[in-house]
């Protein structure tokens, strides 16, 4: 069975850093672009960031552009996000997905809450 | 950034009925669209992908159209479990960009 569990959503003041974990199974990692994806409690979809297969290529939105780094260790079947810089507006529940499109499989989410 | 906008916010309607969901992008994305179906408190996923190819757990009643500046997402008749949140969201250009949903209700 295809799965993505992600992890690290935590509450953390403003201005601080977080980094979140999607552990995938289930399917052969390396072999996917994957992607995150955010939304904001009661609101809609936001893509935030892409990764090619092994690295090389990343994408972010323009909202978290220079603040967040994605990242991945195809070795542990894993893909990160760093969030440094945090604001308020970074709250949200952030998915990760495979696909250059988030168009496959999506993991259940982690919340990440910006709050002083 | 290409805007995509969605129309309507959201609708009623009733088991049986055809509904239609518009989404439109500032510039000519090409058939680079998916649809997305979002039931509450679970994670998206995607119905429809180049515009108009039903991902293979998608019912027939479901059906997509459109390319360049204008979509749409058809329901041919409605049914209880497709209340949902749909999205459209544009993979032709970074960064790629959702509509802002349309609530389906009954």
């Amino acid at each position: 069975e295809v799965q993505l569990v992600e992890s690290g959503g935590d509450l953390v003041q403003p201005g601080g850093s977080l980094r979140l974990s999607c552990v995938a199974s289930g399917f052969t990692f390396g072999e996917y672009w994957m992607t995150w994806v955010r939304q904001a409690p009661g609101k809609g979809l936001e893509w935030v960031a892409n990764i090619n297969q092994t690295g090389s290529e990343t994408h972010y939105a323009d909202s978290v552009k220079g603040r967040f780094t994605v990242s991945r260790d195809n070795a542990k079947n894993s893909l990160f996000l760093q969030m440094h810089s945090l604001r308020d507006e970074d709250t949200a529940m952030y998915y990760c997905a495979t696909g250059s499109a988030g168009g496959g499989t999506w993991g259940q989410g982690t919340l990440v809450s910006v709050s002083s | 950034d290409i805007q995509m906008t969605q129309s309507p916010s959201s609708l009623s309607a009733s088991v049986g009925d055809r509904v239609t969901i518009t989404c439109r992008a500032s510039q000519d994305i090409r058939n680079d669209l998916g649809w997305y179906q979002q039931k509450p408190g679970k994670a998206p996923k995607r119905l429809i992908s180049t515009a108009s190819r039903l991902q293979s757990w998608v019912p027939s009643r479901f059906s997509g159209s459109g390319s360049g500046t204008e979509f749409t997402l058809t329901i041919s008749s409605l049914q209880t479990e497709d209340i949902a949140t749909y999205y459209c969201q544009q993979h032709n250009s970074y960064p790629q960009t959702f509509g802002g949903g349309t609530k389906v209700e009954i």
